[in-house]
């Protein structure tokens, strides 16, 4: 277990919905990353905070938006999602920037 | 931040040591060889990092080369449960240094 929360574990929706994926980081990291794992483009960097401030942009498309709280916990929105965008999405949070990331299980998103 | 190259795949003995390498010829003298592996579909998983000497945890050691083009990870008694893909990344110490995960290679432990 590495204390890094994400949920929902599985959701299936449809095509043009929106939906929020959530992550609670370890205790006390302030640091949370976004990563994109579908089976054809392997683990996608797409986003990192730093006590709340976007720090780090990657591969994150337009119909995406992230943010993190005041309490540190991070919200990946999706938005008209794309038979496409059906994937893993896992969150990581660090205690320092740069270090060791410690990643969530993931949640599996499908589109339909 | 610098690539690596890792081989596909590889396979070891159940019990024996599982020498993972890696090439990181671009490497300049700020970034840092960072191993991570995945165990089907969970999450990525830290194994350990180094920047040039050898390293060693309760999981792995690292292995710099002197010139720190290359790299191996050696577990040192590689069982069922290390069956992942190993990523070797490369990072810089910057602020905004993002972890890039390429292929990785596959390691298959064999009974």
């Amino acid at each position: 277990d590495s204390g890094v929360t994400q949920t929902p574990k599985h959701l299936i929706t449809a095509t043009g919905q929106r939906v929020t994926l959530r992550c609670s980081p370890r205790s006390g990291d302030l640091s949370v990353y976004w990563y994109q794992q579908s089976l054809d483009q392997g683990l996608q960097f797409l986003i990192q905070y730093y006590n709340g401030e976007e720090r780090a942009k990657g591969n994150i498309l337009e119909r995406f938006s992230a943010q993190q709280f005041p309490d540190l916990h991070s919200e990946l929105n999706l938005s008209s999602l794309e038979l496409g965008d059906s994937a893993l999405y896992f969150c990581a949070s660090s205690p320092q920037v740069p270090g060791e990331l410690f990643f969530g299980e993931g949640s599996r998103l499908t589109v339909l | 931040d610098a690539k690596t190259t890792q081989p596909p795949s590889m396979d070891c003995a159940e019990g024996r040591a599982a020498n993972l390498p890696c090439n990181h010829s671009t490497i300049s003298g700020n970034e840092y060889v960072y191993w991570y592996r995945q165990i089907h579909s969970q999450g990525p998983q830290y194994i350990i990092h180094g920047l040039k000497n050898n390293e060693t945890n309760e999981m792995a050691s690292l292995i710099i080369t002197e010139d720190r083009k290359s790299s191996t990870l050696i577990l040192p008694h590689a069982t069922l449960r290390d069956t992942a893909v190993y990523y070797c990344i490369v990072r810089s110490t910057g602020a905004n240094s993002k972890l890039t995960f390429g292929k990785g290679i596959t390691l298959s432990v064999r009974p």
